[in-house]
Formats: structure tokens, sequence, C-alpha cells
């Protein structure tokens, strides 16, 4: 079946640690999502990608940061720089075939949490 | 900067009865997509029902219709025979329609919680 896996479900950080969150699709889209989630405060962008090799900051970049080296996967690392990075971070994806209207398709997501 | 606006943090209805999530949002745009997601407890957001805002008509899902009301910039969903299966949260999602690709960012409400009474 065709679909976006994130991995891994739940992760913990410890003070002044990078992590990767992995995010790879076998839906052959083009584009790539990365959203934070907080209670009460809906979804925010992070970054998005929509070719390989291309990648654009979303509302809330900083003290994150993307790949993009092969069409399958976009993995986002959070930094040390991320102040306050315990969340639950959704990736998704989209095609860009047939149009503008076609719908984003989430995976089930990553919840971080601080040490 | 589009916004999107969703009043009711959560909400409650009895089995088989009908609810209406209210949505609202801001933008300057005339060529639109709007969306309903839903996140159920497992927390994967499942596309519910899009409407495209140059349709006068509303669209609709098997138990799942919007009432969109371009001019008043309201898009709400109702949820009609209810089912246990609905409760989850729902969020409504604006997107500005520009061809070429990704920079078609959804923009997301607070989201409202409905919860589904047996």
């Amino acid at each position: 079946d065709g679909g976006i896996t994130q991995s891994p479900k739940y992760l913990f950080r410890k003070e002044g640690q990078n992590v990767t969150l992995s995010c790879e699709q076998n839906l052959n889209h083009d584009a790539m999502y990365w959203y934070r989630q907080d209670p009460g405060q809906g979804l925010r962008l992070i970054y998005y990608s929509q070719i390989v090799n291309d990648f654009q900051k979303g509302d809330i970049a900083e003290g994150y940061s993307v790949s993009r080296e092969k069409k399958e996967s976009f993995p986002l690392t959070v930094t040390s720089a991320q102040k306050n990075p315990t969340a639950f971070y959704l990736c998704a994806s989209r095609s860009l075939v047939r149009g503008a209207h076609q719908p984003q398709h989430f995976g089930d997501g990553t919840r971080l949490s601080i040490l | 900067a589009q916004t999107v606006t969703q009043s009711q943090p959560e909400m409650s209805v009895q089995e088989a009865e009908t609810v209406t999530l209210s949505c609202t949002y801001d933008t300057s745009e005339n060529n639109y997509y709007l969306f309903w997601y839903k996140q159920p407890p497992s927390r994967q957001m499942i596309l519910v029902i899009r409407q495209e805002a140059y349709k006068q008509q509303n669209a609709t899902e098997n138990r799942f219709s919007v009432n969109f009301q371009k001019a008043a910039k309201s898009f709400s969903l109702k949820i009609s025979d209810s089912q246990l299966g609905d409760t989850a949260m729902y969020f409504c999602a604006f997107m500005k329609l520009l061809y070429g690709g990704a920079t078609n960012k959804l923009i997301f409400g607070t989201g409202t919680l409905l919860a589904v009474q047996p």
C-alpha cells in the first residue's frame, strides 16, 4: 500500500542534542512538508520541498533543518538551537500532477519530548 | 496574510444526531481551496472534504457536507448521523490557489475537538 511513513513514533532529546525525524513516502509525490503541532495552536509549517535538492522555509523554520536528497525522503533535524522542541511533528506530501488542487496526505507523526 | 479561525474548541453530539462545526477565514484572494481534516486519537490527519472557492455548489461526501459562504468567508462542516468513530479533532484549512506546486501551503485553524456520545 502507498503511504507516508514517519519514524520513530516517539523520540526523546537531551539538552544540546540534535535529533533527526524520518519521513519516507512511496506515493511518487513531488512536494513534501513538515508541520509542528502544539496543543491549542493547530499545525504550523516548518519547511517544504517541491523538488529534490530544493526546499523552502515555512513559518517557523528557526532551529530546524531539512534535506531532500531523494524524492522519497524528507528528513527533519531538530537542532539544539530549537529551545522548545517538545511537540508532535507531522510530515505530508502532495502530488503536483493535474493542477494545484491535490490535497496533502499525512503520515502518522512523531512525538518529540525533552529529557 | 491568510488566517483561519475555529471558534469552538470543543463540541459534543449524541450518536445519530447532526452537528455543525464552524470555520471562518480571512483572505484577499479570490481563488483558493478549503479543506476539513479529521485527526482521531491515533493522530493521523485524514482528509474529510474539500471545496473549491470558484464552485458555488457545496461539497458533499457521504455523511459530511459543507456550507460554503464565500462573501461571509465562512466554511462550516455538517456531520449527519454522527457515529462513535467520528470522535476526533477537526481542522479547517485554507490553501491559496497558485499554479506551480509546493508553495500552495495549507493554513490551519486551531481545531475543534468533537466527542460523539453513545
